[in-house]
């Protein structure tokens, strides 16, 4: 069964720290993993999306990184700013046809002045 | 452009009543997806429509719910005889490709349904 799985649950840190969320899955075969930001009250957005290939992708303060061999993804956010509070989502899809992906539950991230 | 939108935003019932939740996706995107968020849980996949194929009803949970979609566009997501369980946010999001993977899935902000 695919599932993805996201660490920590929560996480609160002071604004203008580093912070990183962890994803393990276990979806076969794999074809891509998308990192989802969810403010409250709103649907996911898009952060980053990354295939088998690669390992490192930016989007401005968030580096998302792909080790395919461990099956496992992190997100790395830099110099946190109180927007960044809101819940990422790990998205893995998985190739053959398959056009429903897999969500991890999220982290929820908190931003503390 | 417009993105995708959802009404209403907050919809309260009581038990047993039916209710229509509605997403408008962007225009010109084939794929449509119903999602459930309850509290603490991931997305849970409910539909899927993809041009004027049949839809992907694996998801939905019971016969209570159905879903919708009208002229490619609007879809109507409807849930009959409503239960507490049902309480959740009702994401809908579309794409602009046929296959789903690797492309980017649109959200809409949600309805927030609570049944009492």
């Amino acid at each position: 069964k695919n599932q993805v799985e996201q660490s920590p649950q929560s996480l609160i840190i002071l604004e203008g720290k580093n912070c990183t969320l962890q994803c393990n899955y276990t979806v076969s075969p794999f074809s891509n993993l998308r990192w989802y930001k969810q403010d409250t009250g709103r649907g996911p957005v898009s952060l980053t999306i990354m295939t088998f290939s690669e390992n490192t992708k930016s989007n401005g303060r968030y580096t998302a990184t792909l080790d395919a061999d461990t099956k496992q993804s992190s997100l790395h956010i830099t110099a946190s700013q109180l927007s960044d509070s809101a819940s990422y989502i790990c998205v893995v899809s998985a190739t053959g046809g398959s056009y429903i992906p897999t969500f991890g539950r999220g982290t929820s991230l908190i931003v503390h002045p | 452009g417009a993105g995708v939108s959802q009404s209403p935003s907050n919809k309260v019932t009581e038990k047993g009543k039916d209710v229509e939740l509605r997403c408008d996706p962007i225009s010109g995107h084939t794929a449509l997806y119903w999602y459930r968020q309850s509290l603490g849980q991931g997305l849970e996949f409910l539909i899927y429509f993809q041009g004027n194929s049949a839809p992907d009803k694996s998801g939905l949970p019971s016969d209570r719910f159905s879903a919708e979609r009208t002229g490619g566009s609007v879809s109507t997501l409807t849930i009959q005889r409503t239960q507490q369980e049902d309480s959740a946010v009702y994401l809908c999001a579309s794409s602009s490709y046929s296959t789903g993977t690797g492309v980017e899935q649109y959200f809409g902000p949600g309805t927030r349904l609570t049944v009492t």
